[in-house]
């Protein structure tokens, strides 16, 4: 079965402290992961997918197909960083995504 | 970059009348749209894909007499809720992917917030 799990429903961290939000998956094919983000009161919209191998907003996250793991890292939070965090799964080629539960990530000054 | 916009934003209706909401790609053809619910503080959870030109693809669990989807044009798929219960009260969402640019990730609308009472 898909599933994209993510352990954590609040993380609570403070000013420049690292953080990492956990996301695994479950999925028998050739996975492409996803993470998502909402600030208050706005959309959902893309902060970084694997494929790109890039950092946003100081975000990296690495597929470890080992672990099935697409863990979100940043070595420093900021406040703005305050928002919920979805971790996603795209399989086969309908685009269509599977969300885990999200993440609270609260950034305390 | 891509939009993707969702009207109404809030919708209060009567139990038993049915509420229409429109999803719209503003700057880029969709030849396939999603559709999600998220209850509060919860997951979002794949009702169906849109598909322009013929019928929707429901996840297993929804009804598709319940939630009717139509696609007529490569910009615009609508979710029709019909005799709305309580139960359906929840926040519907939207999102669209460009069809010319094969992998690109999927852009979310704003959300619909649809109350039943």
């Amino acid at each position: 079965a898909q599933r994209v799990t993510q352990p954590e429903k609040l993380l609570s961290v403070f000013k420049g402290a690292p953080v990492e939000l956990k996301c695994n998956y479950s999925y028998s094919g050739s996975p492409e992961l996803f993470w998502y983000v909402q600030y208050s009161r706005q959309r959902l919209q893309l902060l970084l997918r694997h494929i790109s191998r890039e950092s946003i907003k100081g975000f990296t996250a690495d597929l470890n197909k080992g672990e099935t793991s697409f863990h979100l890292k940043k070595p420093f939070a900021q406040e703005e960083d305050s928002a919920m965090y979805y971790c996603a799964l795209r399989t086969g080629n309908t685009g269509k995504l599977i969300f885990g539960q999200g993440t609270t990530l609260q950034v305390k000054p | 970059g891509a939009v993707v916009s969702q009207h109404p934003s809030r919708v209060i209706c009567k139990s038993g009348t049915s509420v229409k909401i429109e999803c719209r790609s503003l700057d880029f053809q969709a030849t396939t749209m999603f559709w999600y619910r998220q209850f509060p503080k919860q997951s979002l959870m794949l009702m169906a894909t849109s598909n322009e030109g013929s019928k929707a693809t429901y996840e297993q669990g929804v009804e598709k007499d319940k939630f009717l989807i139509n696609h007529a044009s490569l910009t615009l798929s609508t979710l029709t809720v019909t005799s709305a219960h309580p139960e359906d009260s929840s926040f519907y969402i939207c999102s669209a992917r460009d069809a010319r640019a094969g992998n690109s990730p999927l852009h979310f609308g704003n959300g619909t917030r649809l109350t039943v009472t």
